[in-house]
């Protein structure tokens, strides 16, 4: 079974950093991009950056570029979402979902289960 | 990159069929069929339910069908179920730098 599944829920203070991560099973992790995705308390969905396991080439949203950092260690199959400095507007829960034929424009799917970020001083 | 627009809101009775359109710009709806779909229930991950406008991934139940004209798509959920009151998003890939952008969302009710 394809399974992604991602760290747990964060409570930070501002200005502090995090990484949080999200592990693939059940297919060749090297084989398919990964997307993070941000959904803020009761709002919508927004991409926020995709890698390429195989070679760590990111594309970022022109929205979330400079605020965050995606990265992937391929030899344990893992991608990270690292913020180093935090704000209160980084509240979210954020997903990271697998890119299934990305020269084709690409759909998401699975997806992890969600980590939840909170951010409060 | 502004969001796909959709309805917040759409409702049916039990059985009833629903639309939920989606409609985007030449950059990217109306760029490429590369529209996909997904349920989303509450406190839980996005599900996959429709990819490049009209295809259905093994395990959805076809009643959920997808099409698109011009730069709107829509998702359509015939014999509505209870287990179907989720929110829908579209997405689509984008000719911008973007690369992906989603819809705003729709909360399906069934009455």
């Amino acid at each position: 079974e394809v399974e992604l599944v991602q760290s747990g829920a964060e409570v930070k203070k501002p200005g502090e950093s995090l990484r949080i991560s999200c592990k693939g099973s059940g297919y060749r992790f090297t084989s398919y991009w990964i997307s993070w995705v941000r959904q803020m308390p009761g709002r919508g969905l927004e991409w926020m950056g995709r890698i390429d396991p195989s070679d760590s080439y990111i594309n970022y949203s022109p929205s979330f570029q400079g605020h965050v950092t995606i990265s992937a260690d391929k030899s344990i199959s893992t991608a990270y979402l690292q913020w180093n400095s935090l704000e209160a507007s980084d509240t979210a829960t954020y997903y990271c979902a697998r890119l299934v034929e990305p020269t084709r424009g690409g759909r998401f799917d699975p997806w992890g289960q969600g980590t939840l970020v909170t951010v409060s001083s | 990159q502004s969001a796909l627009t959709q309805p917040a809101s759409v409702s049916g009775s039990p059985g009833q069929s629903i639309t939920i359109s989606c409609t985007g710009t030449s950059s990217d709806v109306g760029a490429y069929d590369y529209v996909s779909w997904y349920q989303q229930h509450p406190d839980k991950a996005p599900k996959l339910m429709i990819y490049d406008v009209s295809n259905r991934p093994l395990g959805v139940s076809n009643r959920f069908s997808g099409s698109k004209s011009g730069n709107t798509a829509s998702l359509t959920i015939s014999g509505l179920q209870a287990e179907d009151e989720a929110v829908y998003y579209c997405t689509s890939y984008s000719t911008t730098n973007s690369l992906y952008v989603f819809g705003t969302g729709t909360t399906v009710t069934v009455l």
